[in-house]
C-alpha cells in the first residue's frame, strides 16, 4: 500500500495564480484533512472530509476549496494564490470504513507534504 | 474551539537524560490525545496517544501522562538518544469530531 500521496511534492506560484493539490489514499479511510504547516505554528487545519461528497471549514479556510469526488482523494485549491498562502501543506485521512464511530480513536496518516512558494 | 498550548518551544538535553515536554489544552470535551513526531523534512508520524479514561500509557521509553482536572498531558522520554531529534507536536480532539488541534510543537535536540 502506497498509504497517503500527495502532489506535486514542490511548487512555485506567482500572486493570482490558481492551482490545485491532489491528495490520494489506498487505506479506505473515511475521514480526510487539510494542514497547513507554517514555522512556530504547528498544524493548523484547513478543511477537511467525513466521507465522498462532503466537506467542511476547519480553522483557516479562507482562500482555499476542497472537493472530494471521489472517497480516495481529497483536492485543495486555491483559486487566487497569495504570498500569505507560502507554506507547506499536509494532507491526512483517518477512520477506516467499518469502524466505530462512537468508540474508536483513529490515527491520522499523514501524506509528505507540498512545499509552496507563492510570490 | 478547542486551543492547544505546547511548551517549551525548544529542547536541548544531553543523550542518556530524559525529556519532558507538555500540553494544556482548554475545551474539557476533548478526549483524545495523540503525540506526532516529525523529523526534518519528514511528515508526522504518530508515536503514541492517550485516552480521557487512562491517566499514563507507556511504550518503551516513551510516556504519555494526562491529568483531566488540570486539562494538561506531557510527553516524557527518558534515555534519550541522537534520534530522537526532531519536532514533537501534542493535539487533541474533541468527542464526536475527528479533526486533530495541534499544538505549535517543540524542537528537541539530543547532544551526543
Amino acid at each position: 500500500n502506497a498509504g497517503v500521496t500527495q502532489t506535486p511534492k514542490f511548487r512555485v506560484l506567482k500572486t493570482g495564480q490558481s492551482m490545485t493539490l491532489l491528495c490520494a489514499q489506498d487505506m479506505n479511510h473515511e475521514y480526510m484533512y487539510w494542514y497547513r504547516q507554517d514555522p512556530g505554528m504547528g498544524l493548523r487545519l484547513i478543511h477537511y472530509s467525513v466521507g465522498e461528497g462532503t466537506t467542511a471549514k476547519g480553522e483557516v479556510p479562507d482562500g482555499y476549496n476542497v472537493s472530494r469526488l471521489k472517497k480516495q482523494n481529497f483536492l485543495l485549491g486555491l483559486e487566487s494564490a497569495a504570498p500569505s498562502q507560502t507554506s507547506v501543506y499536509f494532507c491526512a485521512s483517518s477512520y477506516p470504513a467499518g469502524g466505530k464511530l462512537l468508540s474508536s480513536y483513529n490515527e491520522q496518516f499523514f501524506g509528505p507534504g507540498t512545499r509552496l512558494t507563492v510570490l | 474551539g478547542e486551543n492547544v498550548e505546547q511548551h517549551p518551544s525548544t529542547l536541548s538535553v544531553q543523550e542518556g537524560d530524559s525529556a519532558v515536554i507538555k500540553c494544556t489544552y482548554s475545551d474539557s470535551a476533548s478526549n483524545y490525545f495523540p503525540w506526532y513526531k516529525q523529523e526534518l523534512g519528514k511528515r508526522p508520524q504518530l508515536i503514541i496517544d492517550i485516552r480521557s479514561n487512562v491517566g499514563e500509557k507507556k511504550d518503551q521509553r516513551i510516556a504519555v501522562t494526562l491529568n483531566k482536572t488540570a486539562k494538561h498531558f506531557s510527553l516524557h522520554i527518558t534515555e534519550t538518544q541522537p534520534e530522537d531529534s526532531a519536532v514533537y507536536f501534542c493535539a487533541a480532539s474533541i468527542a464526536g469530531r475527528r479533526a486533530l488541534t495541534f499544538g505549535s510543537g517543540t524542537r528537541l535536540q539530543v547532544q551526543p
